[in-house]
């Protein structure tokens, strides 16, 4: 069963960025991808974007392109996820999520991410 | 992007029931299609991929059906462990999308 261990909570000033991990362990197929799931309070899950390790090609949804940057690195099956020029509207749960392919077929436990002055 | 329609967005039931949650997709996403499984405080759980495909572990009263652009989600035989927030999710066009979520709450 894989596991997915997400780095912790943060708090954010606006106009910062912020930057969460995610570990993946026991991923017993060859290839996969590192997808990142947010969920604002009180709304639904909205997908930001994926990294697949192996080719290093990433896809990012329209609203967060330019603004988000999602990476991985196949050795250490850590996937990153980094978002810039935060506003109260960040304000979430992140959720690292990983496949195969365009398949999510595990999540992690969430990092909640707050932007505050 | 492909936008998703899920309906109704909240549904009450009761145990022993069995309920039909519908997502339509504003173009076709092939079968690249799946529903997850989302209660407060936990991860979300994927409970079906390719459309029809049963995940790993997941109870056979979960079914889903459809091709194209309708797709459903059905629970037979409602059981406690159940009522929670249900998503379908595309991945056809490499910009995925989700429904706007299915709260299934106890009547």
């Amino acid at each position: 069963q894989v596991h997915l261990v997400q780095s912790g909570a943060e708090v954010k000033k606006p106009g910062s960025s912020v930057k969460v991990s995610c570990e993946a362990s026991a991923v017993t197929f060859t290839s996969f991808t590192f997808n990142w799931v947010r969920q604002a309070p009180g709304q639904g899950l909205e997908w930001m974007g994926r990294v697949n390790p192996l080719s290093g090609t990433s896809n990012y949804a329209q609203r967060f392109t330019g603004r988000v940057t999602i990476t991985a690195d196949e050795s250490r099956r850590i996937g990153n996820m980094e978002l810039r020029s935060l506003t109260s509207d960040d304000t979430a749960v992140y959720y690292c999520a990983t496949g195969t392919d365009r398949t999510i077929s595990f999540w992690g436990q969430g990092t909640l991410v707050t932007v505050s002055s | 992007d492909i936008q998703m329609t899920q309906s109704p967005s909240t549904l009450s039931a009761s145990v022993g029931d069995r309920v039909t949650i519908t997502c339509r997709a504003s173009q076709s996403v092939n079968n690249w299609l799946a529903w997850h499984q989302h209660k407060p405080g936990k991860a979300p759980r994927l409970l079906i991929f390719g459309v029809s495909n049963l995940e790993t572990g997941v109870p056979s009263r979960f079914s889903g059906r459809g091709s194209g652009t309708e797709f459903t989600l059905t629970i037979s035989g409602l059981q406690p462990d159940d009522f929670a927030t249900y998503y379908c999710h595309q991945s056809d066009d490499y910009s995925d999308t989700f429904g706007q979520g299915t709260k299934l709450e106890l009547k």
